[in-house]
């Protein structure tokens, strides 16, 4: 069956530190990858996605992700965290419904994301 | 040019009632998609609709919960005799095309339903 593992369920950085987010996960296929970034009271935010090509890729707001399929693993960076960047980030990949669709999303548990003046 | 618009943000009701949650979705979409986040949770896929259609419920648990998309007006996720563990966030999102491929879901704000 298919999973999103966020092993990490808060984290706590410096403003101006480096950031990583780990994110692996379970699907038999190539699959579609995501992340989003919720604020308190908020919806969700598309940050990035990945779908085939370059593993490495670039998001909104400086992120970044890189897919790496020897590790299943589809983890979130930015090398300068901002106060702003203080959210709930969660990975997702994409799965086949019907008709094709992939508007299914399996989404990991979050990891929550504070930052230290 | 507005994003996904769910009413009303908070909904507070007994339980035996009826929840009723409206989501309209970006002016051009018609693909909607109901998630429910649990506390501490992720958010879990519960249905897909496009216009007057239900395309996938696989999400949607058996008895009390229905939705609809009309023709006309916004969709409906509509939770009969209401139980404590359905307080969650319930978001709704609508893509322009069916899946990610080529169109992301753009997700509403959310309804926090609490049951008491």
């Amino acid at each position: 069956a298919q999973s999103v593992t966020q092993p990490d369920i808060h984290i706590t950085v410096s403003e101006g530190a480096s950031l990583e987010l780990r994110c692996n996960y379970s699907y038999g296929a190539t699959p579609y990858l995501f992340w989003y970034v919720q604020s308190p009271g908020q919806g969700l935010q598309l940050l990035l996605k990945y779908f085939s090509g370059d593993t490495l890729v670039q998001g909104i707001k400086g992120f970044e992700a890189e897919f790496k399929r020897s590790q299943s693993s589809f983890n979130l960076r930015k090398p300068s965290v901002h106060w702003s960047d203080a959210a709930e980030y969660f990975c997702a990949v994409g799965v086949e419904g019907y008709g094709g669709s992939q508007g299914n999303l399996i989404f990991g548990k979050g990891t929550k994301l504070s930052v230290k003046p | 040019n507005a994003g996904v618009m769910q009413n009303p943000r908070h909904l507070v009701r007994r339980r035996g009632q009826e929840a009723r949650l409206r989501c309209s979705p970006m002016k051009g979409h018609s693909h909607v998609y109901w998630y429910r986040q649990l506390p501490e949770e992720g958010l879990k896929f519960m249905v897909y609709l496009q216009k007057e259609n239900i395309i996938d419920e696989s999400g949607m648990p058996k008895e009390r919960f229905s939705a609809e998309f009309p023709k006309e007006g916004p969709s409906i996720l509509r939770i009969q005799q209401v139980v404590r563990g359905d307080s969650a966030a319930y978001f709704c999102a609508s893509s322009l095309t069916p899946g990610h491929y080529n169109s992301p879901l753009h997700f509403g704000n959310g309804t926090r339903l609490t049951v008491t």
